[in-house]
């Protein structure tokens, strides 16, 4: 059964500084892995999606790694901004069906 | 507009009731799907329908029953609720999952049984 572990589960930084969000799962047969945002009382929001067979996604300041053999994806963004606090979910897909499963995310605070 | 939307917003009840929540998309999507997020903030997929057809169907108490009247459209029909059936429940769309095309989620419905 796949497992999806994110760490930290909070993490609070200075307005400036990089963040660096981690994601494991237990089962490297993945069909793709997304990243989404989360702010309170609303939806998701799509961040990036990997694909099996690629190694990472980049998107503005934002840019996701995937290693599949060691069911790691890391989500990296750059100076980040006050506006980038959320909560930060991974997801993987076993199949093209979209059948995600969520890790419980990070919960990010960026202060001025 | 609206991408994906869902009524109602909040959904408060009493135990044992029967309540409907409401999905449509206008992003003219193929495959919807339910989601449940636990209060713990656990979300886990219920169910996915894709044409019409259900291709997704998860662990899920027979209680709650999906019906896709057409594309655009994936309603919630929940029987007896129970105490542990509180959470925000989301709808998600996506075009084609097949070609890794991502899902547009709703704003949530946040149901508590009291």
């Amino acid at each position: 059964k796949q497992e999806v572990t994110q760490i930290p589960a909070a993490l609070s930084v200075p307005e400036g500084e990089n963040l660096v969000l981690n994601c494991s799962f237990t089962d490297s047969a993945i069909y793709n892995l997304q990243w989404f945002r989360q702010d309170p009382g609303k939806g998701l929001t799509s961040l990036l999606l990997i694909q099996s067979s690629q190694r990472e996604q980049t998107s503005g300041r934002l840019n996701a790694s995937l290693d599949k053999s060691s069911g790691r994806s890391t989500l990296y963004i750059a100076a980040s901004q006050p506006g980038d606090s959320a909560t930060y979910l991974c997801a993987v897909s076993p199949d093209s069906w979209g059948k995600f499963q969520f890790g419980a995310g990070t919960q990010v605070v960026v202060t001025p | 507009d609206t991408a994906v939307s869902q009524t109602p917003k909040y959904l408060v009840t009493q135990m044992g009731n029967d309540k409907s929540i409401k999905c449509e998309q206008n992003l003219g999507h193929d495959t919807m799907y339910w989601y449940k997020q636990d209060s713990k903030k656990f979300l886990k997929i219920m169910f996915s329908y894709n044409n019409k057809e259900l291709i997704i169907n998860e662990t899920v108490p027979n209680r709650f029953s999906p019906k896709s009247p057409d594309k655009a459209h994936l309603n919630l029909h929940i029987n007896s609720l129970e105490l542990g059936d509180s959470a925000v429940y989301f709808c998600a769309s996506s075009q084609d999952p097949s070609r890794q095309e991502t899902q547009y989620f709703g704003p949530g419905t946040r149901l508590l049984v009291l």
